[in-house]
């Protein structure tokens, strides 16, 4: 069965890092590529950043220059390293396989809650 | 980077069939996803490519799409189906992701 399960989120002030992780189960990651996917409170689903199974990484312009995606192949596990947090990055952040062709998204975790404020 | 864009609220009767649309221009040249998202959870792919549901997803559920525009069709709709839905596609450049804003689909 496959799994996503993320951690890491919490209350960091604005200017502050946090390193979201996406332990994945029933499938390899390094197989499949991998996404991050954010939702403001109240707000729609925002694409944030996309690992290729060949290690590619592309950005959204709103993190780009700020965020870092990877992958630990050994863990089985995703990452997201942000770095100088916004009050505008605040948001449930979710992590996602990708199947097929660019874009599609067939499992997703439960979310873990990122929040910016001093 | 491009947009797509819904219809921000749509409503249906019970049992009746309603259409929901995203428009972008990304999507004369590629294919639009569909996600279910209700209060709380995440969301669920219910449709992609050109009119594929993955399994568990009920037939009652389909995509189309016509020059700018990809369509989910919900045939019969269910109290259950009550939901937001977003589509997603590439952008321009194929590299990116965009999502459209949502629309939220009320079963009356």
């Amino acid at each position: 069965e496959v799994q996503l399960v993320e951690s890491g989120g919490g209350l960091v002030q604005p200017g502050g890092s946090l390193r979201l992780s996406c332990a994945a189960s029933g499938f390899t990651v390094s197989s499949n590529y991998m996404s991050w996917v954010r939702q403001a409170p109240g707000k729609g689903l925002e694409w944030v950043s996309v690992i290729y199974s060949g290690g590619s990484t592309y950005y959204a312009d709103s993190v780009k220059g700020r965020f870092t995606i990877s992958r630990d192949n050994s863990k089985n596990t995703l990452y997201l390293q942000m770095n100088s947090l916004r009050a505008e990055d605040t948001a449930v952040y979710y992590c996602a396989r990708g199947v097929g062709w660019f874009g599609v998204f067939d499992y997703w975790g439960q979310g873990t809650l990122v929040t910016v404020s001093s | 980077s491009s947009e797509l864009t819904q219809d921000p609220a749509v409503s249906v009767a019970l049992g009746q069939t309603v259409r929901i649309t995203c428009q972008g221009d990304s999507l004369r040249s590629y294919y639009a996803s569909w996600y279910q998202q209700k209060p709380g959870q995440a969301p669920v792919l219910v449709i992609y490519g050109k009119n594929n549901r993955p399994s568990g997803i009920p037939d009652r559920f389909s995509g189309s799409s016509s020059g700018n525009t990809a369509s989910l069709t919900i045939t019969g709709a269910q109290a259950e189906d009550e939901a937001d839905y977003y589509c997603n596609s590439r952008d321009s450049s194929g590299n990116l992701v965009v999502f459209g804003g949502g629309t939220k689909l009320t079963v009356l």
